[in-house]
């Protein structure tokens, strides 16, 4: 079975500083893929970034980047310098490979940018 | 069209009665997926489609619940016999298909069985 788990339920933070958020994932499959999904307040959920289990290298993307550990089965996420339009509810999810490629979403941590 | 496209975007309806959820993939999508995002419950997945067959249907909570595809393109949800815990937001996903790609989301169809 999968599980996707976001520990942090809710984050506040200061505009500027950084902010990470935390998944950990669990599957049994040697493929898999991991990814980051943003739902602000209009409620879409907007993809950020997808990740496979055989890339480990980590990602940076303007002031988002990523860190994999397959050794932690984590998959966090950093906002550098973080603004009042990040918050949203932030989405890490896990798709098992072969099967049904459905996603596995955790619950969700609802970052709060204040100015 | 250029994004994925379901309607309506908000339906209040009577306990009891049936409603029917629609969605419209990204052209040329040939994968589709339901979720079910209620309150506290995080976002659950209900059934994929490759083209017009449902290889997974293991999400669909009861036998109230159905969805079809037709022509490779636009899905319906069905509920029959309404109950208050359906009351969620009810998104829909495409994707290019297998050998899994990033999936597009729709704003979603936000249920309320009162």
């Amino acid at each position: 079975a999968q599980k996707v788990t976001q520990a942090q339920t809710e984050i506040s933070v200061v505009e500027k500083e950084d902010v990470t958020l935390d998944c950990v994932y669990e599957t049994r499959d040697t493929t898999y893929y991991l990814f980051w999904y943003k739902q602000p307040p209009s409620g879409e959920l907007v993809f950020l970034i997808r990740r496979n289990s055989f890339d480990e290298q980590n990602e940076i993307s303007g002031r988002y980047s990523w860190n994999f550990q397959k050794s932690t089965s984590s998959f966090n996420f950093t906002i550098t310098a973080s603004q009042v339009v990040d918050s949203a509810v932030y989405f890490c999810a896990l798709s098992p490979r072969g099967g049904s490629e459905k996603l596995v979403f955790g619950k969700g941590t609802k970052l709060t940018v204040n100015p | 069209g250029a994004g994925v496209s379901q309607s309506p975007s908000n339906k209040v309806t009577e306990k009891g009665k049936d409603v029917e959820l629609r969605c419209d993939p990204i052209s040329g999508h040939t994968a589709l997926y339901w979720y079910r995002q209620s309150l506290g419950q995080g976002l659950e997945f209900l059934i994929y489609f490759q083209g017009n067959s449902a290889p997974d249907k293991s999400g669909l909570p009861s036998d109230r619940f159905s969805a079809e595809r037709t022509g490779g393109s636009v899905s319906t949800l069905t509920i029959q016999r309404t109950q208050q815990e359906d009351s969620a937001v009810y998104l829909c996903a495409s994707s290019l298909g297998q050998g899994y790609t990033e999936a597009f989301f729709g704003q979603g169809t936000r249920l309320t069985v009162v």
